[in-house]
This record gives structure tokens, C-alpha cells and sequence, in this order.
């Protein structure tokens, strides 16, 4: 079975760009998560979609942070524009339980804000 | 709100040393914890959990109780090996009283294991 997928594996630009990141799923799992690990940190969880909707966004800071999840199985975080405090990984992760109890990471993108 | 809170590390044994981790919680409902690993350039696997008190999680060597009593879910192994070099994470998944849980994970900071042979 093939796992969580995430691309790019690194990025590296500079303050005020704009970023993107991709996920695909574990097929079949409903429910996708984006994680942001800053160093040192635990991944604190930004956006929670089951299938296409969103089911959890507080922690998403909306006014530079969007993500989406049109067809309900892969999904796109943007960062638009960047600050520096946004280096860190991002880390999505899916579960097939609508309960979400088992979560599997995918190996995540580090972001370098310069 | 939840939280989670590891002792802080990093944490340097021999091989065949014994470990513990120790992981404490906060949490307003009936929540699951969970141990997940993070080995060098890998994404977080999991490696135990336990979904209610006083259950027993267990894998690969790795036992962790469910303590509601001490809000604790403290990780153990009798004896490591060089290849559980990594960093773990203690975390867990809040439920409603009555409802099903939306999965979200609170993380604690994560305890950096490194094990010499």
C-alpha cells in the first residue's frame, strides 16, 4: 500500500514569496490533515478536511495560509505571501477512520524562509 | 484547552540501557494517546496507542499504560538498541462525550533518543 505523498520534499525562497504544497492520500482515506513542525516542536495541526469540506481551520492563519481539497483526495496548502516565521515542515497526513484515531504521515516539505 | 507535555531532552543512552520517556496530558473529554516516531529524514509512524484507562499499548518493544489516575502515558523499553535512535512524540486525539472524535492530534514537543552502541 502506498503511503502519504508530499512534494516537494524542500523549498527554499524568500520573504514575501509565495509557496505550494501538495499532498495525496492513502487511497480510500477520507479525512486529510496539514501539520506545521516547527523546530524544536510538535506538528500542530492547521487544517483538517473530511473528504472535500473543511471540518477544522482555527489554527490557520487565513490571512496568508489557504488550502484545498477539490476532488476530496489530494490537496494543495498555499502560503501567500511568506514571513519568516513560517520556515518549518509541513506535514500531511491521512486517516481511513472518520474518527481519525489512526493518522499516517507523509515524510513532509521543509520550508526555508529567507 | 488539550496539551501535551514530554520530558525535555535529548536523552543519550548505552545500548541495552532502559528507557522512559515520561508524558503527562491535559485534556477536557475522554481522549486517546498515541507514541509516534520520527526516525532521521522519515515521516511520523506510529508506534503505540491506547484508547482508554489503564489499557496497554505495545509495540516493537515499546510499552506505554494509560494512566487517568496521573493524567500520564509514560513510554518504556527495557532495552534499546541502536536503531531506536530517533525522536518521539507523545500526542493525543480528544473525544466529545457521546460523539465521535474529529482525530485531531495535539503533539507535545517531541524527546530527541540518540542510543550508542
Amino acid at each position: 500500500e502506498a503511503g502519504v505523498a508530499q512534494s516537494p520534499r524542500y523549498k527554499i525562497i524568500e520573504k514575501r514569496q509565495s509557496v505550494a504544497f501538495w499532498c495525496n492520500p492513502i487511497s480510500g482515506h477520507a479525512t486529510l490533515y496539514w501539520y506545521q513542525q516547527i523546530l524544536g516542536q510538535g506538528p500542530k495541526l492547521l487544517i483538517q478536511f473530511q473528504n472535500n469540506g473543511v471540518v477544522d481551520d482555527s489554527q490557520l492563519p487565513k490571512d496568508r495560509f489557504s488550502a484545498e481539497r477539490l476532488k476530496g483526495v489530494d490537496s494543495t496548502l498555499k502560503i501567500q505571501p511568506a514571513k519568516l516565521e513560517d520556515s518549518a515542515v509541513y506535514l500531511c497526513a491521512s486517516s481511513l477512520d472518520p474518527s481519525g484515531n489512526i493518522q499516517y504521515f507523509g515524510a513532509g516539505t521543509r520550508l526555508s524562509v529567507l | 484547552g488539550d496539551s501535551v507535555t514530554q520530558m525535555e531532552g535529548p536523552v543519550t543512552l548505552s545500548e541495552e540501557a532502559f528507557l522512559t520517556i515520561n508524558c503527562t496530558y491535559t485534556a477536557t473529554g475522554y481522549p486517546s494517546l498515541f507514541w509516534y516516531v520520527q526516525y532521521p529524514g522519515e515521516g511520523l509512524q506510529l508506534l503505540l496507542k491506547a484508547t482508554k484507562a489503564d489499557d496497554k499499548g505495545s509495540n516493537k518493544g515499546f510499552e506505554a499504560t494509560y494512566r487517568k489516575e496521573t493524567t500520564s502515558f509514560h513510554l518504556e523499553k527495557g532495552s534499546v538498541q541502536v536503531s531506536d535512535s530517533a525522536v518521539y512524540f507523545c500526542a493525543l486525539s480528544d473525544r466529545i462525550a457521546g460523539g465521535t472524535s474529529y482525530g485531531k492530534l495535539t503533539f507535545g514537543q517531541g524527546t530527541i533518543l540518540t542510543v550508542h552502541p
